[in-house]
């Protein structure tokens, strides 16, 4: 059973670019939720999704973020016009459910570097 | 709100002494509380968790935490370290009372280093 799937690994940016991260869960995981991790800092919530539906992007910025988890295919995190700010790891997770035992299950994660 | 702390950024051990990483937490309710792992320039790997019942939980690689809900504590320990299991250890809460239930808050990571 594949793991939690990111790609790229690593993406470069200059300013003003946009830059897309994908996700595909885990095998059987209909749950999906995106982290942020700046250096030195611990993983901040952006947006929890199922398919076709945006259930929480309390913690994604109110601009220039948006996230999709479409019926087919990978969930996709779009950033327009990056920032340096914006250079950071984006994780992804998936869970089966959303019951608060529940295990979400991280990525390897996708590196962004802004030029 | 809910939060998560770890009081230590760093935490060195020798190989074959016990290790604890420390972690205390602030919640409203039941907590539902994570240990994970990060190698560098990895993703985070799930070690254990606790739910409800016994307060000790035993998780991969020989790792356990132990929740104390008089302290609002879950520490994790492992009897005797590794110099393998160096890495990044995040604590993490379910957040329970956020619109959706569905996120973890994490705290901000702890650095274990173990010396042969």
């Amino acid at each position: 059973n594949a793991g939690v799937m990111q790609n790229p690994r690593h993406l470069v940016r200059r300013r003003g670019q946009e830059a897309r991260l994908r996700c595909s869960p885990m095998k059987g995981h209909s749950h999906v939720y995106w982290y942020r991790q700046l250096p030195e800092e611990g993983l901040k919530f952006m947006v929890y999704l199922q398919k076709e539906n945006i259930i929480d992007e309390s913690g994604m910025p109110k601009e220039r973020f948006s996230a999709e988890f479409p019926k087919e295919g990978p969930s996709i995190l779009r950033i327009q016009q990056v920032v340096r700010g914006d250079s950071a790891a984006y994780f992804c997770a998936s869970s089966p459910g959303t019951e608060e035992w529940e295990t979400q299950y991280f990525g390897p994660g996708t590196r962004l570097l802004v030029l | 709100a809910q939060s998560v702390a770890q009081p230590e950024d760093q935490v060195n051990v020798a190989e074959g002494n016990p290790l604890t990483v420390k972690c205390t937490y602030s919640v409203s309710g039941n907590p539902y509380l994570f240990w994970y792992v990060q190698y560098p320039n990895r993703g985070l790997q799930f070690l254990l968790k606790y739910i409800t019942g016994d307060n000790l939980v035993k998780g991969s690689y020989g790792f356990e935490a132990e929740f104390n809900k008089s302290q609002t504590s879950f520490h994790l320990k492992k009897p005797s370290a590794l110099v393998s299991d160096s890495a990044l250890y995040f604590c993490a809460v379910r957040d329970i009372n956020g619109g959706s239930q569905g996120n973890l808050i994490f705290g901000k990571g702890t650095k274990l280093s173990v010396k042969p």
